[in-house]
C-alpha cells in the first residue's frame, strides 16, 4: 500500500527551540518523490522541498533540514531556532508509479504551534 | 504576479444545491488539480487534468464534475449528490501531470452547507 504517515498531531514549542517533524512512508516504487508543504493560516500550501528516491543526501536550507532516510522510510523535517512565523501545519507527500505517478498523497498533517 | 486564485474564500450552500468553485492560474501549467482537506485530515485528490479538454476522477470524485475548457481554468461544481460538502477546497496546477513535479496551491475555498 502506498501510505504516507506523519504520527505527530500537533506540536508545540517555544519560540527558538529546534523541532523535528517525522514522517514516514509505505511504497512499492522503487523510484519516488517525497516533498514537505507548509500550510500557513492562510490556508494555500507552500512548496517546501522535494526528494526523488535515489538522493539520499540530506539538504539544509537556512533554518530548515530534511533527513531522507530509505532504510527507515522515512524523510523527517527539523527546524531549528524555531520562530512564531514557523507556526502551520506541515505535509509528507509522496508521489510514484503506484500512485498514479501523476497523483501525489499527502499525509494527515503535523500542527505546529511555536509560541513567543 | 503569476499564480492561481480561488473564488470566492467563503461559499454558502443550502442543501440540494449546486455550486461551482472558480480556479484560475496564470502559471502556464499543463496540470491541474482539485482537493479537498477536513480537519485533521491530509488532502485528498477529487479531480485532475492534465490536459485541456482532459480530466480524470481522483479517490473521491463522487458528487463532484469539473471542466477543463481553457488551460487557464478549471472549475469544480459540487453537486447536489455529495452528501457531505462541507470542507476546504484545494486547487493546484503543475508544470506537467507528473509525480516529479511539485504543485502550487490557490489560497483555497471554505465551502459550508447550511
Amino acid at each position: 500500500a502506498q501510505k504516507v504517515t506523519q504520527a505527530q498531531t500537533e506540536i508545540s514549542v517555544v519560540e527558538k527551540e529546534d523541532v523535528t517533524l517525522d514522517c514516514v512512508y509505505e511504497t512499492r516504487d522503487t523510484t519516488y518523490y517525497l516533498f514537505w508543504y507548509k500550510q500557513p493560516p492562510s490556508g494555500e500550501l507552500v512548496f517546501l522541498i522535494r526528494r526523488n528516491s535515489f538522493d539520499e543526501q540530506n539538504e539544509i536550507s537556512g533554518r530548515y533540514s530534511w533527513n531522507f532516510q530509505k532504510s527507515t522510510s522515512s524523510f523527517n523535517f527539523t527546524i531549528t531556532a524555531s520562530q512564531v512565523v514557523d507556526s502551520a501545519v506541515y505535509f509528507c507527500a509522496l508521489s510514484g508509479v503506484y500512485t498514479g505517478g501523476f497523483k501525489t498523497i499527502f499525509g494527515a498533517g503535523t500542527r505546529l504551534f511555536v509560541k513567543a | 504576479d503569476g499564480g492561481i486564485t480561488q473564488s470566492p474564500k467563503y461559499l454558502f450552500r443550502k442543501e440540494g444545491q449546486n455550486v461551482t468553485l472558480s480556479c484560475e492560474q496564470n502559471l502556464n501549467h499543463d496540470a491541474m488539480y482539485w482537493y479537498r482537506q477536513d480537519p485533521g485530515q491530509g488532502l485528498r485528490l477529487i479531480y485532475y487534468s492534465q490536459i485541456v479538454n482532459d480530466f480524470q476522477k481522483g479517490d473521491i470524485a463522487e458528487g463532484y464534475s469539473v471542466s477543463r475548457e481553457k488551460k487557464e481554468s478549471f472549475p469544480l461544481t459540487v453537486t447536489s449528490a455529495q452528501k457531505n460538502p462541507t470542507a476546504f477546497y484545494l486547487c493546484a496546477s503543475s508544470i506537467l501531470a507528473s509525480g516529479s513535479n511539485e504543485q502550487f496551491f490557490g489560497p483555497g475555498t471554505r465551502l459550508t452547507v447550511l
